[in-house]
C-alpha cells in the first residue's frame, strides 16, 4: 500500500474556479508535510511546508491545511489561472530518516479557459 | 542564481553503455539527492549525501553509484545501463534534512534502447 496517496488523479476545471486536492498518508511518526508543484517537463518547486502543529499554511492563492489525526491534507486552489496547470505533489518524511522523503504520484490539474 | 543545473537534459544509451549524470548546485546547500520518476509513481529516491563526503542509499539504489566530487556537485553514474533505467532522473539540494525545502533541477531524461 502506498504510504502517500493523491486524489484525485487529475483533474480539469475553468478558469476562475477553485479546486481542492487532497492527499493522505500513513507515516507516522510525523514531523511535516509538503505540497510541490511541478510543471510539465520541469522540477517540482516548493509550495508549502507544514509542520504537525500547523493546521493551516497559505502561499499567495494556495492553501494548504493539515489534520494530523485523520493524516490527511488538502490543497486548495483559489480563483485558478492557467498558469496552474501542473501536477501538484504531496510529500512526506520517511520514518527511517528525515533525508528520505516519500512522494505521492500527484495530481494532474488542468485549467482551461 | 541558475540554482540546481543537470546535465545532460537528454540522453540515449544503448543497453549495457555506461554514463554519468551531473548536477551542481550554487545555493550552499549541505545536502543533495537523486531521484528518478517513472510515468504513474512519485519520485523515489536513489541516493543522497547528507554532507560533503558522506553518501547514502535510498529506496532504489541498485544499477546506481554516486560521488559527491565536492560541496557543490553529485553525480550519478550508470555502470551497464538496463532498459528498466530509463526514466527521468531528478537531482535536488537542500541546506539540510528535518523542515528544508528541496530545490530541483528540471532533469535528465534517459532512454535505454
Amino acid at each position: 500500500k502506498n504510504q502517500v496517496e493523491q486524489s484525485p488523479q487529475s483533474l480539469i476545471i475553468l478558469e476562475g474556479k477553485n479546486c481542492t486536492l487532497q492527499c493522505n498518508y500513513t507515516v507516522s511518526p510525523f514531523s511535516n508535510l509538503r505540497w510541490y508543484k511541478q510543471d510539465t517537463g520541469r522540477g517540482p518547486v516548493s509550495l508549502t511546508i507544514m509542520t504537525f502543529s500547523e493546521n493551516t499554511k497559505s502561499n499567495g492563492r494556495y492553501t494548504a491545511t493539515l489534520d494530523a489525526d485523520t493524516k490527511q491534507s488538502s490543497l486548495h486552489i483559489t480563483a485558478s489561472q492557467l498558469s496552474d496547470s501542473a501536477s501538484y505533489i504531496c510529500v512526506v518524511p520517511s520514518m527511517d530518516s528525515s533525508y528520505k522523503l516519500i512522494f505521492g504520484s500527484g495530481t494532474r490539474l488542468l485549467v482551461r479557459p | 542564481n541558475a540554482g540546481v543545473t543537470q546535465t545532460p537534459k537528454f540522453q540515449v544509451l544503448k543497453t549495457g553503455q555506461s554514463m554519468t549524470l551531473q548536477c551542481a548546485q550554487d545555493m550552499n546547500h549541505n545536502s543533495m539527492y537523486w531521484y528518478r520518476q517513472d510515468p504513474g509513481m512519485g519520485l523515489r529516491l536513489i541516493y543522497y549525501s547528507a554532507s560533503e563526503g558522506t553518501t547514502d542509499k535510498g529506496e532504489v539504489p541498485n544499477g546506481y553509484n554516486v560521488s559527491r566530487l565536492n560541496k557543490r556537485e553529485f553525480s550519478l553514474r550508470l555502470e551497464s545501463a538496463a532498459p528498466s533505467q530509463t526514466s527521468v532522473y531528478f537531482c535536488a539540494s537542500s541546506e539540510r534534512a528535518g523542515n528544508q525545502p528541496q530545490h530541483f533541477g528540471d532533469g535528465t531524461r534517459l532512454s535505454i534502447l
